[in-house]
């Protein structure tokens, strides 16, 4: 069965340095999606990504962030200057269809440790 | 706007008893509700999911859920549990008419089996 991969599966960086973080999504799909998880938190809503810009964006997602698909194939996800509170699971998700109904499929996430 | 609540941070059963995760939604009109799992150290696994064409849903692993509109309630449930279902739920809501089709997470159930 597809699924959505990303990379490294882990990634420690110091404060203030940018990190990018890499999701290749089903390939056939079109919807594409960021969500974090702090430790022991719930899983929030970063922003959604169709035909080329982006669809939504939480109050998260501020200028410090930016989403871009450079291939066609990979998703990314950058964070320009990074917090100690940007220490996260970073989990990236992709749908084949427009459609409240039709489940995100994630991928396995990316634990970003801010020092 | 759209959410889902959660009740019980962590709950625990032993091996072979019922297993019940409550969710209750809040939503307007009757929305999409999904179950997702996830396994330590992994990414969220879709278990199942409630788009209106029938009120009990059967997932995978033996969980179910019923979504009950007078009660505002999708709980999910498995009548055995398995030390194998160890894990982290969460409840989702997307609501049907929502544009960019995100979903919304609960802030997550921790299942323990007990021996």
């Amino acid at each position: 069965e597809p699924e959505v991969t990303q990379t490294p599966s882990h990634q420690v960086t110091q404060m203030g340095q940018e990190v990018i973080l890499r999701c290749v999504p089903i390939s056939n799909h079109l919807y594409f999606y960021w969500y974090r998880q702090i430790l022991g938190q719930k899983v929030e809503f970063l922003v959604s990504f169709y035909n080329n810009e982006i669809s939504e964006k939480s109050e998260i997602f501020d200028d410090q962030f930016s989403v871009e698909r450079p291939d066609g194939s990979n998703f990314t996800l950058k964070i320009r200057s990074t917090k100690l509170e940007d220490s996260a699971m970073y989990f990236c998700a992709s749908k084949g269809r427009q459609g409240a109904g039709s489940p995100l499929h994630f991928g396995n996430g990316t634990r970003l440790t801010v020092t | 706007a759209q959410s889902v609540t959660q009740l019980g941070s962590h709950v625990s059963v032993s091996e072979g008893a019922l297993v019940l995760l409550r969710c209750n939604y809040s939503s307007s009109v009757p929305p999409y509700l999904f179950w997702y799992v996830q396994y330590p150290n992994q990414g969220l696994q879709l278990l199942l999911k409630y788009t209106s064409a029938a009120t009990l849903v059967k997932g995978i692993n033996g969980f179910e859920a019923e979504f009950k509109k007078s009660e505002t309630s999708f709980h999910l449930t498995k009548p055995s549990a398995h030390m194998s279902d160890a894990a982290e739920y969460f409840c989702a809501v997307s609501p049907p008419m929502n544009r960019d089709d995100k979903i919304i997470f609960g802030k997550g159930t921790r299942l323990h089996i007990l021996p």
